[in-house]
């Protein structure tokens, strides 16, 4: 089974930091590109990063740049969200999700984990 | 830019949901659909236009024609109550749509 499993959300300091990790199985994990994808407390989705298979390419959204880090261990079937400076309005759910199995363009995003919570809090 | 949703939309139970998405000339392309139940992660139930995951129900389909893409669900069912989101391709990186949460009467 494919499956995607986050950790490290907790509750922090506005200017803290925190490393999120999302481990896989049931696929061979180098072979993907992977995605953060957030959503805030009664918000709707926001994709945060991405990193290609082999970590040579990363992306993010332009209100994380600078602050966050997208990384990739493929000995270890596992991605990271290290997130600097954090703000109030980093609080979210915070997804790992896989880009879908499918040939050509147009994929979507298949399959999601259950998520970790960051709140970001005084 | 942005891709625009109605907040909300309201279906009897049984009939055909139709759930929009504008913002793009989707000519120009592809578009992906996903289904967030309450307290869920999102589920992909549309890629590459109009086709299905398996396991993803017939009921299921969308269409798309110049700068708006439709979801439809055919025989609506309780348990299709949920929100709505579309997304495309911004180079790498995919963008998402406000959500539309659907209610079944």
């Amino acid at each position: 089974e494919v499956q995607l499993v986050e950790s490290g959300g907790s509750v922090v300091r506005p200017g803290g930091s925190l490393r999120l990790s999302c481990a896989a199985s049931g696929f061979t994990f180098d072979d993907f590109d992977m995605n953060w994808v957030r959503q805030g407390p009664g918000k709707g989705l926001e994709w945060v990063s991405s990193i290609n298979w082999n970590g040579g390419i990363t992306e993010y959204v332009d209100s994380v740049k600078g602050r966050f880090t997208i990384s990739r261990d493929n000995a270890k079937n596992s991605v990271y969200l290290q997130m600097n400076n954090l703000r109030v309005e980093d609080t979210a759910f915070y997804y790992c999700a896989r880009e879908q199995e499918v040939a050509g363009n147009g994929k979507g995003l298949d399959p999601w984990g259950r998520g970790t919570l960051v709140t970001v809090s005084s | 830019y942005a891709l625009t949703q109605a907040p909300s939309v309201s279906v009897s139970e049984g009939q055909t949901a139709s759930i929009a998405c504008s913002g793009v000339d989707f000519g120009e392309t592809f578009v992906c659909w996903y289904q967030q139940k309450a307290g869920q992660s999102p589920v992909l139930v549309i890629y590459q236009d109009v086709k299905r995951p398996s396991g993803i129900p017939e009921r299921f389909s969308a269409s798309s024609s110049g700068t708006t893409a439709i979801l439809s669900i055919r025989g609506t069912q309780i348990t299709d109550e949920a929100d709505y989101y579309c997304q495309v391709w911004d180079g790498r990186n995919p963008r998402f749509g406000g959500g539309t949460r659907l209610t079944v009467l």
